[in-house]
């Protein structure tokens, strides 16, 4: 069946790297997502990638995906303030179309 | 467009009364999904629909939620005999499928319950 894990807390000093990872179990898994929900919001998409891919970088953020392992990492280069948000690592699949989401991981920004 | 549009933003209400949320999605997006998310949880899938047709409800969908997309716009979740179990924040997202690549869901605010 599909599971999405993730670690539920994560703390960093402002200007470091943050590192969130995520752990599926889907392996037929086409996408995966990163979402950021902050305080009061809804779900905003960060970014994807595509399962035939092991990297994508996008600014601040990069993307690894070990598909061996079902393992997923978003990395946040020079963390903010206002990344301060819970993040959610999603799974998709062609067959159902559905998108299943982990419980999330929030990042709390140290000074 | 305004994007996903939730509505009530907040309902509270007493076990056992009937409940219903509204969403209209984004005009051009022919999939429109519900989820459900509580207190320290990720958003966990309730049913999703492709135009009107429904084409997946959740196992874990109890006979009292019902949802209907009758002319493949907006949307409605209806809770029969609410529990307090059923506070939760009702997500609503849609999305234009794979068209583009990936099946990016653009969501909503979300419609917050609150059961007595």
């Amino acid at each position: 069946g599909e599971d999405v894990e993730q670690s539920l807390f994560l703390s960093v000093r402002e200007g470091d790297s943050s590192v969130i990872n995520c752990t599926y179990t889907d392996s037929s898994s086409t996408y995966l997502y990163w979402y950021k929900q902050e305080p009061g919001a809804g779900l905003q998409l960060l970014t994807y990638i595509f399962s035939n891919m092991d990297m994508k970088q996008d600014q601040r953020l990069t993307v690894l995906l070990n598909k061996k392992d079902k393992h997923l990492s978003l990395r946040i280069a020079d963390t903010q303030t206002g990344d301060s948000a819970i993040y959610f690592c999603a799974e998709s699949t062609p067959v159902d179309d559905k998108i299943i989401f982990g419980k999330g991981t929030r990042l709390h920004i140290l000074p | 467009d305004t994007g996903v549009s939730q509505d009530p933003r907040h309902k509270i209400t007493k076990r056992g009364q009937n409940v219903t949320f509204r969403c209209d999605p984004i005009s051009e997006h022919n999939r429109l999904y519900w989820y459900r998310q509580t207190l320290g949880q990720g958003p966990e899938f309730l049913t999703y629909f492709q135009n009107e047709a429904q084409l997946e409800k959740s196992r874990l969908l109890s006979d009292r939620f019902s949802a209907e997309r009758p002319k493949g716009s907006f949307s409605t979740l209806e809770i029969q005999r609410t529990e307090q179990g059923d506070s939760a924040m009702y997500l609503c997202a849609s999305s234009p499928g794979y068209t583009s690549g990936a099946n990016v869901l653009t969501f909503g605010a979300g419609s917050r319950l609150t059961v007595l």
